[in-house]
């Protein structure tokens, strides 16, 4: 069974510029989470969606982040502008709410360097 | 501010030995404790979780016990190897599958 699957790997822009992270969860799985990542730090929620719905968006920054999921399976996290505090690993992880077991499971993350 | 609190924020512990990560908690509403592994470059994976009906589980050389009373849990790793050596963070949640609230994370290093 093919993982989350996260895309691009790495990412460099400068300041000011837009960029988008795409999130692919394991087959079947009804709930997507973005987790941001500094580094040495634990991850820190973004958001949350149940299916289509955005569920728990409280930690997203709104002014500047946005998200989506369409069709309740791929989501995309957009930055614009991006600025230099954005430098981090953007996670991307995905569960089944209602069965048998609440694992999350992560992908590899986005690491995102911005200039 | 929901919190957990991890320590220490580094360890080091010779080959065969123990490895002991602890964890304490704010919200009493906590019901999903989950330890996760990671390495560099790769996302955190699953290792060990427990739910506050239960005081220990143990899958092979990893145990966490938990104490409801004092907000507390923790991870023991035993004949501690080389491929060990990741960071573990601790994490905790409300229902299984809302988000999870991380600690800062314990780099583990095995030395041979």
């Amino acid at each position: 069974e093919a993982g989350v699957v996260q895309s691009p790997r790495y990412k460099i822009i400068e300041k000011k510029q837009p960029v988008a992270f795409w999130c692919n969860p394991i087959s079947g799985h009804n709930t997507l989470y973005w987790y941001l990542q500094n580094l040495g730090q634990g991850p820190e929620l973004l958001i949350r969606y149940e299916n289509e719905e955005a569920v728990d968006d409280s930690q997203l920054p709104k002014d500047r982040f946005s998200a989506e999921r369409l069709k309740g399976v791929d989501s995309t996290l957009k930055i614009q502008p991006a600025e230099l505090g954005d430098s981090a690993v953007y996670l991307c992880a995905s569960s089944l709410r209602g069965g048998s077991s609440d694992t999350q499971y992560f992908g590899p993350g986005t690491r995102l360097t911005v200039l | 501010q929901q919190q957990v609190k991890q320590s220490p924020q580094s360890l080091i512990v010779q080959k065969g030995g123990i490895s002991i990560i602890n964890c304490a908690y704010e919200n009493t509403a906590f019901d999903y404790f989950p330890w996760y592994q990671q390495f560099p470059g790769k996302g955190p994976a699953l290792l060990i979780a427990i739910r506050p009906d239960v005081s220990e589980k143990k899958e092979g050389r990893f145990t966490i016990s938990f104490n409801k009373s004092a907000k507390q849990f923790s991870l023991h790793i035993m004949d501690s190897q080389p491929g060990d050596s990741a960071t573990y963070f601790c994490a905790a949640t409300l229902g299984g599958a809302d988000g999870l609230t991380f600690g800062k994370g314990t780099h583990l290093i095995i030395q041979p």
